[in-house]
C-alpha cells in the first residue's frame, strides 16, 4: 500500500529557529513529491521535487529530494510567527487509473512562538 | 477565475440530506480534484477529473458520494443522504493538466457539518 509518512507530526519553535520537517514514503513507480503550507483551509503550493539531489529556494524555505532513501525534506530558517501552518508532503505516483492521486501525509503542524 | 472557488464556504445540513458542494477550477485548467479533510486528519483522495471524464473514483467512500464535471469547468460533488461522519472539509484543487509537472492549487474548501 502506498504511503507517506511524515515527522515531527507537531513542533514548537522560536522566532528565528531554524527547523527541518521530514517527509519518507513508500509508493509505486513514484512521480513527483510536492509540499503544502495549510493555515487555514485552502493548502498552498511551496516545491515540487521529482529529481534527486536538487535543492529548491524561495526565499527562507528549501527543500530536496532523495530518490534513492525515499525521503525529502523542508528547511526553514529565521523563522517567523508567520511560518506557523501546517505543512503537508505528498506524492504523486504514476500509473493507471491513479494519475491524479496525491497521497498526502498526515502533516506536520509547525508552532513558532514570538 | 483568478483561483480555485468553491461555494459554499460553509454548510449545516441535518443528517439524511442531500448536499451539493460546487467547484469552480481556474480558467484553463483540465484536470479537476476533490479531497475530504476531517477534523486532525490528512487529506483523503475522493475523485479526479481530466476534461469531464472521471478515470479514477476510487477514494469515494460509498455510493453515498458522487461527482460530475460539464464543460470542462465547474464540477458538483453531490452527497446523498449524509451522514454525521461526512462531516469534514471538502477541498478541490485544479491543475492545467494530470500528471507530473503540473502544479495542484487549492480552493479554500467547503466546510460540512452535519447535525
Amino acid at each position: 500500500e502506498d504511503k507517506v509518512v511524515q515527522s515531527p507530526l507537531s513542533l514548537v519553535v522560536h522566532e528565528g529557529d531554524t527547523v527541518t520537517l521530514n517527509c519518507s514514503y513508500e509508493v509505486t513507480n513514484f512521480r513527483s513529491l510536492l509540499w503544502y503550507k495549510q493555515e487555514k483551509k485552502a493548502p498552498t503550493f511551496l516545491f515540487m521535487l521529482t529529481s534527486s539531489g536538487i535543492e529548491k529556494k524561495s526565499g527562507r524555505l528549501s527543500s530536496i529530494l532523495d530518490k534513492k532513501e525515499l525521503f525529502s525534506i523542508l528547511n526553514i530558517t529565521a523563522t517567523q510567527t508567520g511560518d506557523s501552518a501546517v505543512y503537508l508532503c505528498a506524492v504523486e505516483a504514476r500509473g493507471g487509473g491513479s494519475q491524479g492521486n496525491l497521497i498526502f501525509g498526515k502533516g506536520t503542524k509547525l508552532s513558532v512562538k514570538p | 477565475g483568478a483561483g480555485v472557488s468553491q461555494s459554499p464556504s460553509n454548510k449545516v445540513t441535518e443528517k439524511g440530506k442531500d448536499v451539493e458542494l460546487r467547484c469552480d477550477p481556474i480558467s484553463g485548467h483540465t484536470a479537476l480534484y476533490w479531497y475530504r479533510q476531517r477534523l486532525g486528519q490528512g487529506l483523503e483522495f475522493l475523485i479526479y477529473f481530466q476534461g469531464n471524464s472521471a478515470p479514477d473514483k476510487s477514494g469515494l467512500p460509498s455510493d453515498r458520494f458522487s461527482a460530475e464535471r460539464t464543460g470542462e469547468s465547474v464540477s458538483t460533488l453531490t452527497i446523498q443522504r449524509t451522514q454525521q461522519e461526512d462531516s469534514a472539509v471538502y477541498l478541490c484543487a485544479s491543475s492545467l493538466s494530470a500528471g507530473v509537472g503540473y502544479t495542484i492549487y487549492f480552493g479554500e474548501g467547503s466546510w460540512l457539518t452535519v447535525v
